[in-house]
């Protein structure tokens, strides 16, 4: 049973370009939620999907976006990028919108030049 | 809006001690709380939970915390570190709402960096 699967693994960009990331779900799983986790800090929320749809969101500006598919699989969309974007970005999955434990990935290292 | 402080970001211990990572947390309306861990250039693992009932929570790899609701609260404890406890260690709040369900936004704290010495 393949957990949460994350990629690229690694990513540099520079700035002003954009980014995609991708996140498959625990088999099973019908929720993704992204967060970012910068150098030598907590992960900080940055939105949850259920159903397609943006169900929450923390406190990042539009400029991060991401779709949910019919599949359950995510992608999380970063466009004019800073250098304050460089950070290890994180995917969990969680079977619906309940407290239910949320099962990360391994994460996508993104480092903005 | 819910805030977690973990009181210590480096624990240093040496192998076979005791050790406790604390954890303590702001929230208006009741919370599930959490500890996760984080080994280098990985994800995050979660060791314990708390939801409802018994305040001590026991996990995996022998960690253990108990909910102190008067004190806003969370510690983690193991009784005999090991050298390959050496990680991160995350605390995490997820606010319940109206009818007891909450929708998984995870508050972290900064982390802890744990070290066993041999």
């Amino acid at each position: 049973d393949a957990g949460v699967t994350q990629s690229p693994t690694h990513l540099i960009k520079t700035r002003g370009q954009q980014v995609t990331l991708r996140c498959s779900p625990k088999s099973g799983h019908d929720t993704v939620s992204w967060y970012q986790q910068a150098l030598g800090q907590g992960p900080q929320f940055i939105f949850q999907y259920y159903e397609e749809e943006e169900r929450q969101r923390g406190n990042f500006p539009d400029r991060f976006s991401g779709h949910q598919f019919p599949n359950y699989s995510s992608e999380l969309n970063v466009n004019a990028l800073l250098l304050g974007d460089s950070a290890l970005y994180l995917c969990a999955s969680s079977l619906g919108l309940a407290h239910n434990e949320q099962f990360f990935g391994p994460g996508t290292r993104l480092t903005v030049l | 809006a819910q805030s977690v402080t973990q009181l210590d970001s480096q624990v240093p211990v040496f192998e076979e001690a005791p050790v406790e990572l604390r954890c303590n947390y702001s929230s208006s309306v009741s919370v599930y709380l959490f500890w996760y861990v984080q080994y280098p250039n990985q994800g995050l693992q979660l060791l314990l939970k708390y939801l409802s009932g018994s305040t001590l929570v026991k996990g995996i790899n022998g960690f253990e915390a108990e909910f102190n609701k008067s004190q806003t609260s969370f510690h983690l404890r193991k009784p005999s570190v090991h050298i390959s406890d050496t990680a991160e260690y995350f605390c995490a709040v997820s606010e319940g709402v109206r009818g007891g369900t909450s929708y998984g936004k995870l508050t972290f704290g900064q982390g802890t960096i744990l070290t066993v010495h041999p």
